[in-house]
């Protein structure tokens, strides 16, 4: 099976602008997760949707925005970029079942440039 | 809410020594529990995790790790270090509830000196 993708893998972007990132999961996976990962942050949770749904969300402001397709291939959206949003921007999929933690595959990333 | 803490945020080995890595969670009710590597400039990758029965994981690349609920510890280990081991590795925590929503710990960026 392909592994999870990420489109694009650099960005450069400019304070105020907004950006859209893409994952396509492992084939029949229906949850993606997306991370975010920075020096000083580590490891954040985003959100996470499931058949077109978004069902777990993190702390992060409403800049930040994302969704899923029918495909369930996923977007993720961060409006009025500021400096601090620079970042790797990490996506997962899994299964979603219910039944016990679905293992999640994480793609390569989207790195993020705000200037 | 929960919360991970690992223990040295560096860690230098020998080649052929012991890799231990400390990974402590907080929480109300045992979480699942995961370790994960991160090679330079790539995603993530699962080495193990816990759920539920025995509490000693084993994992790929010959590491497993021991949950020990009194102690709420999920600790990494490997008998043996080899260069390939050179990564950052994070310990997570999951709510057993449905969903996938990681909470990671600051991870450890492991050295193995040949």
């Amino acid at each position: 099976k392909a592994g999870v993708t990420q489109t694009p893998r650099y960005l450069i972007k400019t304070r105020g602008q907004q950006v859209t990132l893409s994952c396509s999961p492992i084939s029949g996976h229906r949850s993606v997760s997306w991370y975010q990962q920075t020096p000083g942050q580590g490891l954040q949770f985003l959100f996470e949707y499931f058949s077109e749904t978004q069902r777990n969300k993190g702390n992060f402001p409403g800049r930040f925005s994302g969704r899923q397709f029918s495909n369930s291939r996923s977007e993720m959206n961060v409006s009025t970029l500021e400096l601090g949003d620079s970042a790797l921007y990490l996506c997962a999929s899994s299964s979603g079942l219910a039944g016990g933690p679905g293992t999640q595959y994480f793609g390569p990333g989207t790195r993020l440039l705000v200037l | 809410a929960q919360s991970v803490t690992q223990l040295g945020s560096h860690v230098s080995v020998s080649e052929g020594a012991l890799v231990l890595l400390r990974c402590n969670y907080s929480s109300s009710v045992p979480p699942y529990l995961f370790w994960y590597v991160q090679y330079p400039n790539q995603g993530l990758q699962l080495l193990l995790k816990y759920t539920t029965g025995a509490t000693l994981v084993k994992g790929i690349n010959g590491f497993e790790a021991e949950f020990k609920k009194s102690e709420t510890s999920f600790h990494l280990t490997k008998p043996s270090a080899h260069m390939s081991d050179a990564a950052e590795y994070f310990c997570a925590v999951s709510p057993k509830a449905a969903g996938n929503k990681l909470t990671f710990g600051g991870g450890t960026r492991v050295l193995v000196k040949p």
